[in-house]
């Protein structure tokens, strides 16, 4: 069964700081993998998408890495905003799958 | 900047009542989905939408369940019966191509909050 697991489950920082959140997945054959930021009672917004043959990308303050022999991605975020404050969903589809296999997501609080 | 809407973005609704989700997906996108996020758990894939039929479904989205496209614009979640677990966040999403195994992003509207009493 495909699976998503993230870490941690929700974390504190202090505005500038930066952090790094972990995503480990199962999904086989493997795609893709995405980054989503969820603000509270809003939709998922895309990030970064990232294929098999991609080690990293970057969306402004946002950096995701995949290893995909691992099967492990991160997201880090640099110099932190207040507005960062979401959960952050890992994402992650299979070869002639349309459907999307989503982690629980990491709740990040920036604290001034 | 484009983006998908729902409506409504709050429902209430008595336990075996019928209930309508509506979704306007971005207008040159020809893919689309339901998705559901029960509160404090995962977001959840329940169906796939292309070329006017079902492309994928999870086994969530039982007879319970019905999708469609009534016109150029709108695309519908329909549950006929609802049942308490039925309450959480739904999710119309829309892509320009396959947007799972496709490097494609999928664009999620607000969602719609439905409690079910």
């Amino acid at each position: 069964k495909n699976q998503v697991e993230q870490s941690p489950q929700s974390l504190i920082i202090l505005e500038g700081k930066n952090c790094t959140l972990q995503c480990n997945y199962t999904v086989s054959p493997f795609s893709n993998l995405r980054w989503y930021k969820q603000d509270t009672g809003r939709g998922p917004v895309s990030l970064t998408i990232m294929t098999f043959s991609e080690n990293t990308k970057s969306n402004g303050r946002y950096t995701a890495t995949l290893d995909a022999d691992t099967k492990q991605s991160s997201l880090h975020i640099t110099a932190s905003q207040l507005s960062d404050s979401a959960s952050y969903i890992c994402v992650v589809s299979a070869i002639d799958d349309y459907k999307l296999s989503f982690g629980a997501g990491t709740t990040v609080t920036v604290r001034a | 900047e484009p983006e998908v809407t729902q409506t409504p973005s709050h429902q209430v609704t008595q336990m075996g009542q019928e209930v309508i989700l509506r979704c306007v997906p971005i207008s040159n996108h020809l893919y689309f989905y339901w998705y559901r996020q029960i509160l404090g758990q995962k977001v959840e894939f329940l169906v796939s939408f292309y070329n006017n039929e079902i492309s994928e479904k999870s086994e969530i989205f039982d007879d319970q369940f019905s999708v469609e496209r009534p016109d150029g614009s709108n695309f519908t979640l329909k549950i006929r019966s609802t049942k308490l677990e039925d309450s959480a966040m739904y999710f119309c999403a829309s892509s320009e191509s396959s947007g799972g195994a496709a490097v494609e992003t999928q664009y999620f509207g607000p969602g719609t909050r439905l409690l079910v009493l």
